[in-house]
């Protein structure tokens, strides 16, 4: 079955540590996004790709960091930069450049402990 | 101001209500409009998406676009307790890949 898959499902991190989302689509989609959720604050876009090798800063890069290798995978670094890790964190991936459907994971929960 | 303003709620109703969610955007320029549903502790689903202004009806389920008033509303008709979860409006531009997202309402359908 086609989908987008996220691993782990729940993960902790210690302060200073950096640690790595993982994200793999068999939907042959161009395009793949992460966001992050907060309790009241709805999806907020980090990184996003439209293509291989190439990817652009959301609205809440900083501390994160990307890369796109494969058009199947869109792994999202949490660094120790980001002061504030623990959150819900979603990958979605859709057709292309105008997208009107966005298929999501199931996300992973980051923890700072 | 927000791009998308949605009121977060929690809104609860009994089994067999009319729900009314709704959304208000600041940008004339969005074309397309998202709703989706999102169970407790997993992704979002796309229930329905419109373009432009006007209405689409699913089941169930009708979107409703105002772009006058640039206002977005979804309809869920004999809600039932299945139906509870969080409502997620969202938007984009005809010509762009960033998809702008409200904060989500919860929703209780009581049975």
């Amino acid at each position: 079955d086609g989908g987008i898959t996220q691993s782990p499902k729940y993960l902790f991190r210690k302060e200073g540590q950096n640690v790595t989302l993982s994200c793999e689509q068999n939907l042959n989609h161009d395009a793949m996004y992460w966001y992050r959720q907060d309790p009241g604050q709805g999806l907020r876009l980090i990184y996003y790709s439209q293509i291989v090798n190439d990817f652009q800063k959301g609205d809440i890069a900083e501390g994160y960091s990307v890369s796109r290798e494969k058009k199947e995978s869109f792994p999202l670094t949490v660094t120790s930069a980001q002061k504030n890790p623990t959150a819900f964190y979603l990958c979605a991936s859709s057709i292309g450049e105008v997208n009107t459907e966005a298929f999501f994971g199931q996300g992973t929960r980051l923890t700072v402990v | 101001q927000k791009e998308v303003e949605q009121d977060p709620g929690p809104l609860s109703v009994p089994e067999g209500a009319i729900v009314s969610l709704n959304c208000t955007y600041s940008n004339s320029a969005f074309q397309y409009f998202m709703w989706y549903r999102q169970y407790s502790r997993k992704g979002p689903e796309l229930l329905m998406y419109t373009y432009s202004s006007g209405n689409k009806e699913d089941g169930r389920f009708t979107a409703q676009v105002d772009k006058s008033s640039k206002y977005i509303s979804l309809f869920i008709r004999d809600s039932q307790p299945s139906d509870s979860a969080t409502y997620l409006c969202a938007t984009l531009y005809s010509s762009a890949s960033k998809i702008i997202f409200g904060s989500g309402t919860r929703l209780s359908i009581r049975p």
